[in-house]
């Protein structure tokens, strides 16, 4: 069954620290995607990656990176030089074509971030 | 300008009574979902929309019910609240061209209900 673990639920850093955010996956699919998103306190589920299984580059978006490495099923994100305004919760995600279904997304458990002044 | 608009932000209903939560968007994408999201917890789907099909996940109550008249409206509605629907719901759309293409969901603010 397609499964998400972000074992880490909370986080506090200072401001300008770097910190690097956990995703293990499981899944029985050889063609998947994996996404993360983030949820600040205003509720709003604000997209961030997508990454599909044959592509395992890394990505880097300004102050965000994301390592995809397929042999030990991870997905991290890493927040370089933080804000206070990346304080927020961060899903990671796995889509989930089941058989005769609808794709649908299965979420992590969530990581609460705190980026102190 | 928002794409996914919920509304109300914040409903309050009493134990029992109806209550309907809206959501509406401007992307004219194909497909939008429902999720229920309690305190400190990953979101959970409860149903989403193929066009106009009807896609309800398997334990998701029957207390819980929804209507698209059309692309651009869907509706969920609670036919009695209970203390423990008291949670954030969160729309969300995608444009889905093709299944297991890992279509992006994009999400509203959320609405949060409160039951008394």
């Amino acid at each position: 069954a397609q499964k998400v673990t972000q074992a880490q639920t909370e986080i506090s850093v200072v401001e300008k620290e770097d910190v690097t955010l956990d995703c293990v996956y499981e899944t029985r699919d050889t063609t998947y995607y994996l996404f993360w998103y983030k949820q600040p306190p205003s509720g709003e589920l604000v997209f961030l990656i997508r990454r599909n299984s044959f592509d395992e580059q890394n990505e880097i978006s300004g102050r965000y990176s994301w390592n995809f490495q397929k042999s030990t099923s991870s997905f991290n994100f890493t927040i370089t030089a933080s804000q206070v305004v990346d304080s927020a919760v961060y899903f990671c995600a796995l889509s989930d074509l089941p058989q005769g279904g609808s794709e649908k997304l299965v979420f992590g458990k969530g990581m609460k971030l705190t980026v102190n002044p | 300008d928002a794409m996914v608009i919920q509304n109300p932000r914040y409903q309050v209903t009493q134990f029992g009574k109806p209550v309907t939560l809206s959501c509406s968007q401007t992307l004219n994408h194909n497909v939008m979902y429902w999720y229920q999201q309690k305190s400190s917890q990953a979101p959970k789907l409860l149903f989403h929309y193929y066009d106009k099909d009807f896609n309800n996940e398997a334990d998701t109550p029957d207390n819980f019910q929804s209507r698209r008249p059309n692309t651009s409206f869907c509706f969920l509605d609670i036919r009695s609240p209970g203390l423990g629907d008291a949670a954030m719901y969160l729309c969300a759309t995608s444009r889905v061209l093709l299944a297991g293409a890992g279509n992006i969901q994009y999400f509203g603010a959320g609405t949060r209900l409160s039951v008394l």
